[in-house]
């Protein structure tokens, strides 16, 4: 699976959009990005994924440069109960991929000021 | 709540000592994971299983092992216990395997403290 790279942490506003990015220079064309986050100890919680375009669902967007070497999930109306720390993730698609075991990296740890 | 469950949820042991986790899948989940998350290591993969048959191995060491019994629970064994061995432990489960396009659902984890 293709290498991500965030920053470590960011804040954001309450009410305020929270923008997240994730970079994956070596992603394959058969990689799709995958973006979980987990608050505090809790376990992980799938939040959105998409190959190449853009997509859309009841928690957030995300967002796929044209040349996917780079995405962005944006999280329309943060909450302080979206802080926690966000993975992204780039996993080989299609039946017989292989491990479907998740490689997390360090994520990105998002605080939501009041 | 994510239709996964594990017990227990808090466990505290010896070092030397031998423990089984237990997970229940969502219902008509298939595939089963094991993950490891502490502090030093972060959240890493141990294992897969899928139906009842181990699909995939990662970080998982020689003293652990795991099954997926007929009714698609699985449990996590792990035995002679090191200080090291503390950490959350999370189960995961999805409905297929060897797909990209394939969520997964986690449990809220079991917390391991060997002492």
């Amino acid at each position: 699976d293709a290498k991500t790279t965030q920053p470590p942490s960011m804040d954001c506003a309450e009410g305020r959009a929270a923008n997240l990015p994730c970079n994956h220079s070596t992603i394959s064309g058969n990689e799709y990005v995958y973006w979980y986050r987990q608050i505090h100890s809790q376990g992980p919680q799938y939040i959105i994924h998409g190959l190449k375009n853009n997509e859309t669902n009841e928690m957030a967007s995300l967002i796929i440069t044209e040349d996917r070497k780079s995405s962005t999930l944006i999280l329309p109306h943060a909450t302080l109960r979206d802080t926690a720390v966000y993975y992204c993730i780039v996993r080989v698609a299609g039946l017989g991929g292989g491990a479907d075991g998740l490689t997390f990296g360090k994520g990105t740890h998002l605080i939501i000021q009041p | 709540d994510s239709g996964v469950t594990q017990t227990p949820k808090h466990l505290i042991t010896a070092t030397g000592q031998r423990v089984t986790l237990r997970c229940s899948p969502r219902s008509g989940d298939l595939s089963v994971y094991w993950y490891q998350q502490s502090l030093d290591q972060g959240l890493q993969f141990l294992i897969q299983y899928y139906n009842g048959e181990e699909r995939a191995k990662g970080n998982i060491l020689e003293r652990f092992s795991a099954q997926q019994f007929p009714d698609l629970h699985s449990e996590l064994n792990l035995s002679s216990l090191e200080l090291g061995d503390s950490a959350l432990y999370f189960c995961a489960s999805s409905v297929l395997a060897g797909t990209g396009n394939n969520e997964q659902f986690f449990g809220p984890g079991t917390r391991l403290t060997v002492l």
